[in-house]
C-alpha cells in the first residue's frame, strides 16, 4: 500500500534546541497534515498544508508542503518540555478525507 | 463545542467474544473513519465512511466490520475478537470536500484481548 517514510523515528535533544523532522513519499499528495500525540490522548491537527510550496506557521512551529507534492517538512523552534510526544505526518491523495500516515517521530526534550 | 467522543476508554474481553466500540461526533461531518494504532505500525485505518450508509474496508479491515446508520456515529465491531486485535483504536472524522480535509480524532479506545 501507500506509504509515508517518517523520519527521524526518535529525537533526544536539549530544551531550547531547534527540531527538524519530515515525511516523503514516492506518490504525490494534495495536502500534508502534521499531528502530535501525547501519551493517552488522540492526534490533535498542528498544522495543514494545501499547496506545493506552501510554508505555514502555528507559533513555533512551521512547515511546508515541498514542492514536488510528494515530502514535506516540520520545524520546532526553541523546544521546551511540553513538546515531548509523537509527531506524525499525514497525506492525503485526493478531496475526500483517507489521510496516509507516517510511522509517527517520538520526540523527548532535556530540561 | 462540537467534538468527537469514543467509548468506552478502555475495554478487557476474552477471545471469541463479540466487542463494539462506539464513536459519536458532533461535528456533523460526512467523513468517519477508525484507525488502530500499534508500536511499530503507527495508524492503520480499518474502516472508513463517507456518508450514511457508506462504508468502505480500509488497510486492516479484516475480523472488523461497521455501520453507519446516521451522521454522528460510527460504530466498530469486533465480530469475533482475537489477541492480534489487541490495540488502541482511534475514531475520527472529516469534512466530506474542499479544503477543510483535516481530520479530528477521539481520545482513543485501549482494547485488551485476553
Amino acid at each position: 500500500g501507500q506509504q509515508l517514510n517518517q523520519s527521524p523515528q526518535s529525537m533526544f535533544i536539549q530544551e531550547g534546541e531547534d527540531v527538524s523532522m519530515n515525511c516523503t513519499s514516492s506518490s504525490i499528495f494534495n495536502t500534508w497534515l502534521w499531528y502530535k500525540q501525547d501519551p493517552g490522548e488522540g492526534p490533535v491537527l498542528l498544522i495543514a498544508l494545501y499547496k506545493a510550496g506552501e510554508l505555514t506557521s502555528n507559533g513555533r512551529l512551521t512547515a511546508q508542503f515541498g514542492i514536488t507534492r510528494k515530502d514535506s517538512f516540520l520545524n520546532i523552534s526553541a523546544s521546551i518540555p511540553s513538546d515531548v510526544g509523537i509527531y506524525f505526518c499525514a497525506g492525503l491523495r485526493g478531496s475526500q478525507g483517507n489521510l496516509i500516515f507516517g510511522k509517527g517521530t517520538k520526540l523527548s526534550v532535556k530540561p | 463545542d462540537a467534538e468527537i467522543t469514543q467509548s468506552p476508554r478502555h475495554k478487557i474481553t476474552e477471545t471469541g467474544r463479540q466487542v463494539t466500540l462506539a464513536c459519536h461526533q458532533t461535528w456533523n461531518h460526512n467523513n468517519m473513519f477508525w484507525y488502530r494504532q500499534d508500536l511499530g505500525h503507527g495508524l492503520r485505518l480499518i474502516h472508513y465512511s463517507y456518508g450514511v450508509q457508506d462504508t468502505n474496508k480500509g488497510e486492516v479491515s479484516d475480523g472488523y466490520s461497521v455501520s453507519r446508520s446516521n451522521t454522528e456515529d460510527l460504530p466498530l465491531t469486533l465480530e469475533s475478537a482475537a489477541s492480534s486485535q489487541t490495540s488502541v483504536y482511534f475514531c475520527a472524522s472529516s469534512e466530506s470536500t474542499g479544503m477543510n480535509t483535516e481530520a479530528f480524532f477521539g481520545q482513543g479506545t485501549r482494547l485488551t484481548v485476553v
